[in-house]
């Protein structure tokens, strides 16, 4: 079955370290999206793409980086990992850009 | 850009009662809304969506209602049950921008 995978599912950092998570989809989705959800403040946006070589900022794209050579994959890069970015981050696909979107299981983050 | 509101922030009823979800957004060219169920350690699942053409969608005891000249648009859950405990987040969008989410709704279910 088709699937959206992230990992890992808990990370450990200490501050100023460079991380990356990964997100993997088997849909065939153009569409890919990252979110970091915090007690209060929802699913807020990151970084997202329409498809390969494409990439966007979304709301909190502060400190966070992504990229986009194949249509599978769109890992989320902190250069310099602030306690600030501990969060529950979810990558999501969809095959429309409007169109419903499925998540992954989540990466729990933890900055010391 | 688009800006979603959703009240309440926790929401607590009986067993068999209805709960009611509501949410507004700012941008009248939204015409995408989405409602999404997340479970306690769980990823948001979506559970119903409903397009600008159509002011009420139905499945099963759940519907969502539109309303685009208020700019808002309602879950409702009928004869609830303790599965039906969870964090509910509406969302919206328009053309090819991404969803904006609100902040989410905590339901209890009272056995």
């Amino acid at each position: 079955d088709a699937e959206i995978t992230q990992s890992p599912r808990h990370k450990i950092t200490e501050t100023g370290r460079q991380v990356t998570l990964a997100c993997h989809q088997t849909w065939n989705h153009n569409n890919m999206f990252w979110y970091r959800q915090d007690l209060g403040h929802g699913l807020r946006l990151i970084h997202y793409s329409y498809g390969v070589q494409d990439t966007n900022k979304g709301e909190v794209s502060d400190g966070y980086s992504v990229s986009r050579s194949n249509t599978e994959d769109l890992p989320l890069t902190l250069e310099s990992a602030a306690s600030s970015q501990t969060s529950v981050y979810f990558c999501a696909s969809s095959e429309s850009i409007t169109g419903r979107k499925l998540f992954g299981n989540g990466t729990r983050l933890t900055v010391t | 850009g688009e800006n979603v509101e959703q009240h309440p922030s926790t929401l607590s009823v009986q067993e068999g009662d209805s709960a009611v979800i509501k949410c507004t957004y700012s941008d009248s060219a939204s015409n995408y809304f989405p409602w999404y169920k997340q479970e306690l350690g769980k990823r948001p699942q979506l559970i119903i969506d409903i397009r600008s053409n159509v002011g009420e969608k139905k499945d099963q005891r759940i519907a969502v209602t539109l309303n685009k000249t208020a700019k808002h648009f309602s879950l409702h859950i009928t004869e609830t049950q303790p599965e039906d405990s969870a964090v509910y987040f509406c969302a919206a969008s328009m053309g090819n921008t991404p969803l904006v989410f609100g902040k989410g709704t905590r339901l209890s279910v009272i056995a």
